[in-house]
């Protein structure tokens, strides 16, 4: 059973305009998230994190929102530029609250697309 | 930038051989993972060590092995390739600190294709 989930595959936003992200997760332990970025034929890049004590953190264009009780995060990214256009996964870990096992649970994925 | 490389970057090897994919990084971190991930689907934890010496599986059941002798290299093995193991495996390190949150960082990745 998938704990972290990304229920859309693909995402198709106009240049310059807002482009969110959605993520999912079942395991109430998560108390830790991240948003990676990936490329094709390339390792994932990290983008931004928040922890559980938080619900939003903001780097540059980039801002996590995380809503502990629905257990929902997003990432919104504006404005959208030709650049953003990858593969953004959803992590989280339970590391800190030693409710799951080590390392990041990853969702499924979103292809990101900035249209011109 | 990550200093975390994995080599090769694409690998298309027969049944039956045995491969090594390497991994190392030059950051000191204790922390390492492998993972795998199929086109389109998520990255899945096959193992991780806390340090030297120190391994364990991870999530996804994997018949790969991997070794941690020293704290920069990561190496995974496959004894007998199959085509069930064609995938793209990445590696990844960590530094943990007491009381603090961290990011994983990735090595770029090792495309395998067993034919």
């Amino acid at each position: 059973d998938q704990q972290v989930k990304q229920n859309s595959p693909s995402l198709s936003v106009q240049e310059g305009r807002i482009s969110i992200l959605n993520c999912d997760y079942t395991n109430s332990m998560f108390d830790y998230f991240l948003w990676y970025k990936k490329y094709p034929a390339e390792g994932p890049t990290f983008l931004i994190s928040i922890s559980s004590i938080k619900d939003k953190n903001e780097d540059g264009r980039f801002t996590v929102f995380l809503n502990k009780s629905a257990k929902h995060l997003s990432l919104h990214i504006v404005p959208s530029q030709p650049g953003d256009s990858a593969v953004y996964f959803c992590a989280a870990s339970a590391r800190y609250s030693g409710g799951g096992a080590d390392g990041l649970t990853f969702g499924k994925g979103t292809h990101l697309i900035i249209q011109p | 930038e990550a200093d975390i490389y994995q080599t090769p970057r694409y690998l298309v090897i027969g049944t039956g051989k045995k491969i090594t994919l390497e991994c190392s990084q030059t950051m000191g971190h204790d922390k390492m993972y492998w993972y795998q991930q199929d086109p389109g689907m998520e990255l899945h934890l096959i193992h991780y060590s806390y340090g030297v010496n120190s391994t364990e599986k991870g999530d996804l059941s994997s018949e790969s092995t991997v070794s941690r002798i020293r704290t920069e290299h990561f190496p995974l093995t496959l004894e007998s390739a199959r085509p069930s193991h064609t995938s793209q495996y990445l590696c990844a390190s960590e530094q943990t600190t007491r009381g603090s949150y961290t990011e994983a960082f990735f090595g770029q990745g090792t495309r395998l294709t067993v034919v």
